[in-house]
């Protein structure tokens, strides 16, 4: 039962550089989530897909860019990376944009802008 | 708009006592309601949920009521052990509305001392 994957699980780069986060759902779910997570900021939305070729601006998507690439995939680009940048991701699904069973959630990924 | 509140932490308790989280919510008609935790160095996990007035969800000894008179969702347990130290999230969501999403509280951290 694997879920939410997200790859990588930690990642160092330097201002300037770019990377891309993957996610992967094995659920069958049609909505899928990239969060960020800051020490005493809670999770904030950057981009969210309703559904298999859609997605949407959450509260922080300035400097991110996403890609549903299909209904399982949805990736979340750094076209520049920033210090500002540096926080832990987390990407989630769910059957729906609010589901009655709410979201499931990847493991993480760490990632330090120097 | 929707809102989750959540009682502020960080909260510290010893081992076997009795834990209550606070949760309050606003939001119009129906909302299901959530709680998270987040082992540190994970990703969030669904601990309970509960769908509709006066259910009771529960889990590893955790429960929490939906009360639409006080529009709260408080999380308890009897006794907490060592392993419950994490951060724990409440969330609300309305599955018939839309674009919505889910809403999250900011989380609170809970410490148990041995």
């Amino acid at each position: 039962n694997a879920g939410v994957t997200q790859t990588p699980k930690f990642q160092v780069l330097k201002t300037g550089q770019s990377m891309t986060l993957q996610c992967a759902q094995d659920m069958n779910h049609n909505s899928m989530y990239w969060y960020r997570q800051d020490p005493g900021m809670g999770l904030r939305l950057i981009y969210y897909s309703a559904s298999e070729g859609t997605t949407d601006k959450g509260e922080v998507p300035n400097g991110y860019n996403v890609s549903r690439l299909n209904k399982r995939e949805f990736s979340l680009r750094l076209e520049s990376a920033a210090p500002s940048q540096t926080s832990v991701y987390f990407c989630a699904s769910s059957e729906a944009i609010a589901g009655r069973y709410g979201y499931t959630f990847g493991s993480g990924t760490r990632l330090t802008v120097v | 708009g929707n809102s989750v509140t959540q009682m502020e932490g960080p909260v510290t308790l010893s081992e076997e006592a009795f834990l209550t989280i606070n949760c309050t919510y606003t939001a119009t008609g129906y909302p299901s309601l959530f709680w998270y935790v987040q082992y540190p160095g994970e990703g969030l996990q669904l601990l309970l949920k509960a769908t509709k007035a006066d259910d009771k969800g529960s889990n590893k000894g955790f429960e929490a009521t939906y009360r639409k008179e006080t529009t709260s969702f408080h999380l308890e347990k009897g006794s907490v052990q060592v392993s419950d130290s994490a951060v724990y999230f409440c969330a609300l969501a309305r599955p018939n509305f839309g674009n919505e999403k889910l809403t999250f509280g900011t989380g609170t951290r809970l410490t148990i001392i041995p």
